[in-house]
């Protein structure tokens, strides 16, 4: 079956890139996507890229899949303490009914 | 446009009761779904619906019932709630057409807890 992984946490300084990462089994997906979670909130797609791209950049936002490895990273350039929160990447799992697998979450937080 | 929309924001139950949480959304989805949330777990698909008057069971369907009688709601049924059920509880809905990214759009959350 699918399964996601991400680490839990990262902590990195105002200003500075932070990197999220991420891997996955399934290589028939077709979507992969970032979402946010901030406090108390439901999630909020970020980006997503599509299976046969290698990187997706929009604004501060870069992502990178490696599909030989099956691994895909979030790299938030000039990070802001408004950019506390957790990261969750997901898979669209083959088969009907646009279901997503999601990762169990990347807590960030942003130091002064 | 007030996207996905979730009834109760919270509410604490004793173990045997039951309820039911609403999730309804205004922007004509054909799909919706409900997850739970659970710390280090991510988020767990429980049931999900490709239409009204379909559901599917999702990957930790057991103790909930959904309904989706209508295309813009999915209810979400807890018959004899248990203390494994504490936990958040999100619904989104998605699109269905064409091959664009088909992103699931999020409700703001429910949170429960069972004593």
């Amino acid at each position: 079956g699918e399964d996601v992984e991400q680490s839990l946490f990262l902590s990195v300084r105002e200003g500075d890139s932070s990197v999220i990462n991420c891997t996955y089994t399934d290589s028939s997906s077709t979507y992969l996507y970032w979402y946010k979670q901030e406090p108390g909130a439901g999630l909020q797609l970020l980006t997503y890229i599509f299976s046969n791209m290698d990187m997706k950049q929009d604004q501060r936002l870069t992502v990178l899949l490696n599909k030989k490895d099956k691994h895909l990273s979030l790299r938030i350039a000039d990070t802001q303490t408004g950019d506390s929160a957790i990261y969750f990447c997901a898979e669209r799992v083959t088969g009907g009914g646009n279901k997503l697998t999601f990762g169990t979450g990347t807590q960030l937080k942003v130091e002064l | 446009n007030a996207g996905v929309t979730q009834t109760p924001k919270f509410r604490v139950l004793k173990t045997g009761q039951s309820m039911t949480l609403l999730c309804a959304q205004d922007m004509n989805h054909e799909y919706m779904y409900w997850y739970r949330q659970d710390p280090g777990m991510g988020l767990r698909l429980i049931h999900y619906s490709v239409g009204e008057g379909t559901t599917a069971k999702g990957e930790v369907p057991d103790g909930y019932n959904v309904s989706r009688l209508k295309k813009q709601n999915f209810l979400l049924g807890l018959e004899s709630a248990a203390p494994s059920q504490t936990s958040v509880y999100f619904c989104a809905s998605s699109t269905t057409g064409g091959d664009f990214e088909k992103t699931q759009y999020f409700g703001p959350g429910t949170r429960l807890l069972v004593l």
